[in-house]
């Protein structure tokens, strides 16, 4: 059984600091691995996907990355703002379509 | 482009009645469909999913349960509320088993 955890729980930055939050898992054998953004009561959006066989996707000021062998992926957040502010959730698929999802970390960033 | 819609966005109902939850995609056909439910401070889990019109497979036994009367719809629905059933539920779409997963805005159910 896959199992997803996030490391930390909760991270507080000052503004323009650059951070990296972290999503480990047990079973290496994914379809992709997927990390979302989450606003309090709302719902999930996505932030970047990546497939099994790549190592990483960029988008804007964010950079994902995957090792399978190790079961890591990593988020990277340059220059952080507070509109970054949010939950941040990395959701791994093992089994057609299936994702098992970590707790999520609360990013605070301080103006 | 695709949008998914999901409603009603909040419900209060009491212990014992019925539950009726819609999500509905527009822009592709024969998605995947997805039920997620999100305990408060905690990540998703799946209750859900269907890959095609009355195809439904569970993934927690429950007193819930889902149907896709049509392509690009997905009911959640119970018969008799518990207090247990009280959450975030959240409805998805992929274009396949290896896809990109979208997520509507949520239903915040609470049971009295």
């Amino acid at each position: 059984k896959q199992e997803v955890t996030q490391i930390p729980a909760a991270l507080s930055v000052p503004e323009g600091e650059n951070l990296v939050l972290n999503c480990s898992f047990t079973d290496s054998a994914i379809y992709n691995l997927q990390w979302f953004r989450q606003d309090p009561g709302k719902g999930l959006t996505s932030l970047l996907l990546i497939q099994s066989s790549q190592r990483e996707q960029t988008s804007g000021r964010l950079n994902a990355s995957l090792d399978k062998s190790s079961g890591r992926s990593t988020l990277y957040i340059a220059a952080s703002q507070p509109g970054d502010s949010a939950t941040y959730l990395c959701a791994v698929n093992t089994n057609a379509g299936k994702s098992t999802f970590g707790d999520g970390t609360t990013l605070t960033v301080k103006p | 482009s695709q949008t998914i819609h999901q409603w009603p966005a909040t419900l209060v109902q009491p212990v014992g009645s019925p539950l009726s939850l819609e999500c509905t995609v527009e822009g592709t056909s024969n998605p995947n469909l997805y039920w997620y439910r999100q305990a408060a401070g905690r990540g998703l889990q799946l209750l859900f999913y269907s890959v095609g019109i009355g195809q439904i497979s569970s993934e927690v036994p429950q007193n819930l349960s889902a149907s896709r009367p049509q392509d690009r719809q997905f009911i959640l629905s119970s018969k008799k509320l518990l207090l247990s059933d009280s959450g975030f539920y959240l409805c998805a779409w992929s274009r396949d088993s290896a896809g990109e997963l979208f997520f509507g805005e949520g239903s915040r159910l609470t049971v009295l």
